[in-house]
């Protein structure tokens, strides 16, 4: 495997269930985010871990829940979603220069090619 | 904070004619990178070009080449010789070069590329 996978490519879920998605990836990089692409919308940031520290992005419902067990996997946990959270979820990861204060490397993130959620 | 505009929700371009895709960005920093991401109908979001605004000479990968004006804040891609697999969404992105990767890329609406045959 090379790059950024993501599993499953395609998911429907109810209102009332659980489900995670998953994100491998095989860069070496530090950082890893997720990103939820709706049609005709700017993707939007969701969260970022990035040199082993989580950014918390206020925004994002309380119904998605982030997990990152190490540099090279990373979670999105999802429960009793609403069928507006239909969406494309894309991961990315990139490698940092070393923390705040640090420029960054190349600054480009590489992408997954993304989990279609249907929420019913 | 920081914002993207792409103006032009859709584009068509004959194969081989060349195609200009405008990108404006809104930000306060003087130290940034810009982008430009293609994503084919397979989803997966691919690099295209990268800028770091500290350069005055614009970015060129072969058949793609960027007009970059910072005092403008204006980031266009130009396609060359267009070809059938470049019809894709292309996405402009921008992100500051000092964060620790906290801030990750800010997109635009993105451009539906159109390669007429």
């Amino acid at each position: 495997e090379t790059g950024v996978t993501q599993t499953p490519r395609h998911l429907v879920m109810g209102m009332t269930n659980k489900k995670s998605l998953k994100c491998e990836q095989h860069l070496g990089h530090n950082a890893m985010y997720w990103y939820k692409q709706s049609a005709k919308k700017p993707l939007e940031l969701m969260f970022v871990y990035s040199l082993e520290e989580r950014v918390e992005n206020n925004s994002v419902p309380s119904r998605f829940s982030p997990e990152c067990p190490n540099s090279s996997h990373l979670f999105l946990h999802l429960h009793t979603l609403q069928p507006e959270d239909s969406a494309l979820y894309l991961c990315a990861s990139s490698q940092e220069g070393g923390g705040r204060g640090l420029p960054a490397n190349t600054g480009e993130l590489f992408f997954g090619e993304g989990s279609r959620l249907t929420v019913l | 904070a920081q914002t993207v505009t792409q103006s032009q929700p859709e584009m068509s371009v004959q194969e081989a004619e060349t195609v200009t895709l405008s990108c404006t960005y809104d930000t306060s920093e003087s130290d940034y990178y810009l982008f430009w991401y293609k994503q084919p109908p397979s989803r997966q979001m691919i690099l295209v070009i990268r800028q770091e605004a500290y350069k005055q000479q614009n970015a060129t990968e072969n058949r793609f080449s960027v007009n970059f004006q910072k005092a403008a804040k204006s980031f266009s891609l130009k396609i060359s010789d267009s070809q059938l697999g470049d019809a894709a969404m292309y996405f402009c992105a921008y992100r500051r070069t000092w964060g620790g990767g906290a801030d990750g890329l800010t997109f635009g609406k993105g451009t539906h590329l159109i390669i007429q045959p």
